[in-house]
């Protein structure tokens, strides 16, 4: 039983790279988040997807592009990465998600330099 | 109320003693609340979902009340135990139920 699926685990960028965090979930759920934890802050929306071909901002945005051209999968990716962007990255899934609760990766844990 | 709150912000409580912790949310248009509860270096794993004013929930030790009228949700913990210590963390959806907002969350400490 796989779940939610996120690669790499850890990751050092240097400023001005880009980089794309992966996540994939084998329960064919529509609804997909990626959240980040910042200190004392919870976890923030960046981007979610109630479905293939269909995404939305949520809290924190800016710096960040995803893409939902599967069930399956659904990358965030960094275009020019700023030391703001150091972080802990959380993907989830959901499958009614108002009813249903929502299934979470291992988290990333990125820093840039 | 505009976003979601969570009080307190951290709870430390020796073993045995029974605690509880408060989510607040935006009173219209309420869709769902979830608890989850998030261990150190893992992943936050759901407790409850409560969809409906007046839900009830327990789970073992845990517990957790809606009301969706005012707007708050609270969180149980009897006869706390070391293995408790986590950060708790509450969930609202809004409206057309699509965008999961967390709290801040309370984070927990249960000593000997």
């Amino acid at each position: 039983n796989a779940g939610v699926t996120q690669t790499p685990k850890f990751r050092i960028l240097k400023i001005g790279q880009s980089m794309t965090l992966q996540c994939t979930q084998d329960m064919n759920h529509n609804y997909m988040y990626w959240y980040r934890q910042d200190p004392g802050m919870g976890l923030k929306l960046i981007y979610y997807s109630v479905g293939a071909g269909i995404t939305d901002k949520g809290e924190v945005p800016n710096g960040y592009n995803v893409s939902r051209s599967t069930t399956e999968d659904f990358p965030l990716r960094l275009e020019l990465a700023a030391p703001s962007q150091t972080s802990v990255y959380f993907c989830a899934s959901s499958g009614t998600v108002g009813s249903t609760e929502a299934f979470f990766g291992q988290g990333t844990r990125l820093t840039v330099v | 109320i505009l976003n979601v709150e969570q009080s307190p912000q951290s709870l430390h409580v020796q073993e045995g003693d029974s605690t509880n912790f408060t989510c607040s949310f935006p009173s219209s248009n309420f869709y769902a609340l979830h608890w989850y509860r998030w261990e150190t270096a893992k992943s936050p794993e759901a407790l409850f979902v409560m969809t409906l004013n007046g839900d009830e929930k327990k789970k073992g030790r845990i517990s957790a009340t809606l009301n969706t009228k005012e707007g708050y949700s609270y969180l149980y913990i009897k006869g706390s135990q070391p293995e408790d210590s986590a950060t708790y963390l509450c969930a609202f959806l809004r409206g057309t139920a699509s965008k999961l907002t967390f709290g801040t969350g309370t984070r927990l400490q249960v000593t000997l």
